[in-house]
């Protein structure tokens, strides 16, 4: 597509459950990025993936968060025994290649009840 | 690790005054670094950026930016903004810090122009 794509726009689940954010790249992009924002921060990293492999997980706040991209292109985001701390936009964005300009997509709100 | 400070939390501006949003970033090595700006509802959007050569870049919308490596500086300018320009502004870095593919956010500024 033209631009990173990101599915749902909105996710509301309860405390305890499991969520999937999905992400669709710009075509070609070799690097993705996963970032998390919460109102009145800027973007938090989480984790970025050079094709199929996590470059840098360092962001992931906890084991209950894990990330995938099994192709090297859609990436899922994976949260499990979800908490209200976790309700915040995910922010996707993908890049050419590494240390280039990426590009964001419009986010998924995931609010935890 | 890598990190970036933003000085001003909320700027508020009349039309055609001056702006000048400042950045600064830790790490002393070779970066890249960006500047984003969110709009009211929409996504993040590259306004400008810097990779080498000259350290006065120019952006899109009239904006520019100045890197000066002595100070890890990467201050936002535009001379006269716009109710247009109402939005809130990201300094980003890219590279150094042991982590070379991270890109890392200041916590924004939020711009408010009043018309």
């Amino acid at each position: 597509g033209a631009g990173v794509s990101q599915t749902p726009s909105n996710k509301v689940t309860e405390k305890g459950k499991y969520v999937e954010l999905r992400c669709d790249p710009i075509s070609g992009h070799t690097a993705l990025y996963w970032y998390r924002q919460s109102l009145g921060q800027g973007p938090e990293f989480l984790i970025y993936f050079q094709g199929t492999g996590a470059a840098d997980d360092s962001g992931l706040p906890n084991d209950r968060f894990f990330a995938v991209r099994p192709e090297g292109s859609v990436s899922t985001l994976k949260i499990q025994r979800t908490e209200r701390g976790d309700s915040a936009v995910y922010l996707c964005a993908s890049s050419s290649t590494v240390l280039t300009e990426a590009f964001f997509g419009q986010g998924t709100r995931l609010t935890v009840v | 690790a890598q990190s970036v400070s933003q000085h001003n939390h909320h700027v508020i501006l009349s039309e055609a005054a001056s702006l000048e949003l400042g950045c600064n970033y830790s790490y002393g090595g070779t970066v890249n670094l960006f500047w984003y700006v969110q709009y009211p509802g929409q996504h993040l959007q590259l306004l400008l950026k810097y990779f080498s050569g000259d350290p006065l870049v120019k952006g899109i919308k009239g904006f520019e930016a100045e890197f000066i490596k002595s100070k890890f500086s990467f201050n936002l300018r535009k001379p006269s903004v716009q109710w247009s320009d109402t939005a809130e502004y990201f300094c980003a870095v890219i590279g150094g810090g042991g982590s070379q593919g991270n890109l890392i956010f200041g916590k924004g500024t939020k711009l408010s122009v009043k018309p």
